[in-house]
């Protein structure tokens, strides 16, 4: 079964600094790859997926990350946060032997000024 | 709005009671998937639905079960409630039978048990 590690559980910066939300996961078929943001007393929203191809991803609000199949990671990245980026944010896994998305415990990212 | 409709959005009810929450996908999705998010454990897997049929168990206890209707929303009832379940539920669809290609999330059932 896949699974996913999320290295942070919180992550400070300031605004308009870049920061990285890291992301390894464990399977041992071909994976698909995703990371969700929680917004508080909100549901979960999509922010990009990585289901095959290039391995650079853009996803919404300037996003991207980049799957590395030799390092079983996929690191979220942000070159300048902003503070309504703060939020709750999720890397998930699946793969054609299951089902369900596997979602790591989640990064807490809080901006400020 | 993400087009999974989930209500209510809270609900208080004591220990020992039953409560029913319910979903509906995303026009045009056929699985229905339940998640339980706590600060403890996180998103836990409960069950997923694909077009009616059960197609997957995860962490789901006895206490709980779900079903999916034909016009396709779905309902977790939760039977004899203990303080322990109080949590975000969490109601997702996707097109496909096995969401490799994401989820689309509702905004949640609070339930608190007091």
């Amino acid at each position: 079964a896949q699974s996913v590690t999320q290295l942070d559980s919180q992550v400070p910066v300031f605004e308009e600094a870049p920061v990285e939300l890291r992301c390894n996961y464990s399977s041992s078929v071909s994976v698909y790859l995703f990371w969700y943001v929680q917004y508080p007393n909100q549901g979960l929203q999509l922010l990009l997926k990585y289901l095959s191809g290039s391995t650079l991803v853009k996803g919404i609000n300037g996003f991207e990350a980049e799957f590395n199949k030799s390092q079983t990671s996929f690191h979220l990245r942000k070159p300048s946060v902003h503070i309504s980026d703060t939020a709750e944010y999720f890397c998930a896994v699946s793969s054609n032997s299951g089902y369900a998305l596997n979602f790591g415990k989640g990064t807490s990212l809080l901006v400020t000024p | 709005d993400s087009g999974v409709t989930q209500t209510p959005k809270h609900l208080i009810t004591a220990t020992g009671q039953r409560v029913t929450l319910r979903c509906s996908p995303r026009s045009g999705d056929l699985s229905v998937y339940w998640y339980q998010q706590s600060l403890d454990q996180g998103l836990q897997f409960l069950i997923q639905y694909y077009n009616g049929e059960e197609r997957a168990k995860g962490n789901i206890l006895e206490r709980f079960s779900a079903q999916q209707f034909p016009d396709l929303h779905s309902e977790l009832n939760l039977s004899s409630l203990e303080l322990g379940d109080s949590a975000l539920y969490f109601c997702a669809s996707s097109v496909d039978g096995r969401g490799n290609y994401g989820y689309t999330f509702g905004s949640g059932t609070r339930l608190t048990v007091v």
